[in-house]
Order: structure tokens, then sequence, then C-alpha cells
């Protein structure tokens, strides 16, 4: 079974530029989360999904949009490119709202670097 | 907002040690779980704790709710278990992580 996937995996983009980063959960998980990671920083909480509502947010600007279709795939979508907004943006999805039961799942992330 | 401690923030070990990872937290919270992020940034789920106490191998961990703290603890340790450590809770939708414990073990 396939795990949680998220493309593309690497990334440059410039400043002032758009970007989507896409995520696809596991199967039956109707819960997809993302995640900036700053190096060597812990995990970032931007936005959480479930059942295509927006459930959580976390303190990030309004550039910063996410969106969850109805077969629960995810897009991040990240307007005005800042130089500090090179992170590598992690996915994770799980069964139900707030990762009750099983907890979360990650996927191996996308590297964005803005230049 | 809910705060998240771990300690120690650097952890270097002879091959074979055994270790504790400790993660504090400022308030009740819905689950935790521990990872392992690997050189290549791959979050590794290790455990779905949100009380109680779970074995797997060489890890075990441990949960008191009550009081606000999570142990991981890593038993005769492996360079293949270097790398960053998180703990990581939910609460009201929100998932906030701990700043990692970095395990380097040493051959």
């Amino acid at each position: 079974d396939a795990g949680v996937t998220q493309s593309p995996t690497h990334l440059i983009k410039t400043r002032g530029q758009q970007v989507t980063l896409r995520c696809s959960p596991i199967s039956g998980h109707k819960s997809v989360s993302w995640y900036q990671q700053v190096l060597g920083q812990g995990p970032q909480f931007i936005f959480q999904y479930y059942e295509k509502e927006e459930r959580g947010r976390g303190n990030f600007p309004d550039r910063f949009s996410a969106r969850q279709f109805p077969n629960y795939s995810s897009e991040l979508n990240v307007n005005a490119l800042l130089l500090g907004d090179s992170a590598l943006y992690l996915c994770a999805s799980s069964l139900g709202s707030g990762g009750a039961g099983y907890g979360y799942t990650f996927g191996s992330g996308t590297r964005l670097t803005v230049v | 907002g809910i705060q998240v401690e771990q300690s120690p923030p650097d952890l270097i070990l002879q091959e074979g040690a055994n270790s504790t990872l400790r993660c504090n937290f400022s308030d009740s919270v819905n689950n935790l779980q521990w990872f392992h992020q690997n050189p290549w940034g791959q979050l590794i789920n290790l455990f779905y704790i949100p009380s109680g106490t779970k074995q797997n191998g060489r890890l075990s961990a441990t949960t008191v709710a009550t009081e606000r703290y999570s142990l991981l603890y890593i038993s005769s340790s492996q360079t293949t278990d270097s790398g960053v450590y998180f703990c990581a809770v939910n609460r009201d939708d929100k998932i906030i992580f701990g700043k990692g414990t970095r395990l380097h073990i040493l051959p």
C-alpha cells in the first residue's frame, strides 16, 4: 500500500513567484496536514484539513493557502515567495481529524529553495 | 498556546549505550507521537502514545498524561539510531512539535 506521496521532491523558485505543492494521503485517510521545517528546527504546523474542510491553522501569513479535494488529496499554495520561505514542506495524513486513534504518517517532503 | 519542550537538545553516546529522551508539554493534549527524522528528512513514526507504555524492539515509550510528560527509551544504541527525535502533540486540531533531540551514536 502506498504511503503519503508528495510532489515535487525539489523545487527552485524566484522571489515573488507562486508555488503549488501536492500531497496524496494514504488510501482511506481523510485528514491531511501541512508543515514547514526550516533547517535546524522542528516542523511548524501550517494547516489541517479533514473531509475537505479546514480544521486548524497555524501562525502563517495569508500568502499561505491550501485546499483538499474530494479524493482527499491536497495542495498547498504559497504566493509572493520570500527568501525565508525556503524550507522542507511536509505533508501528513491521518484517518480522522486530529490524528485520533493512529496518529500521523508523513510524506518525504518537498524541499523548496527561493532565490 | 501549548508549549512542547524536549530534553536534552543534543546527546552523544557510544554504540551499545542506553538513552532516555524527555518531552514535557504545558497543557492537556489529545494525542502524542514520537518521530525519528533521518538524514534525508523523512519523519518516521515511532510511537503513537497519548498515554501508557509501548515497546517496539529496542525502543519503548511512556506517556504520563496527568503529569504532562513522555519519555522515549532507546536501549543498546546502534549507529543507525542517529538523527533527530521529535515529540509532537495534538490539541484543538493543531499539531505542535518540540525542537527535537539530536542523537549521535558513535561506533
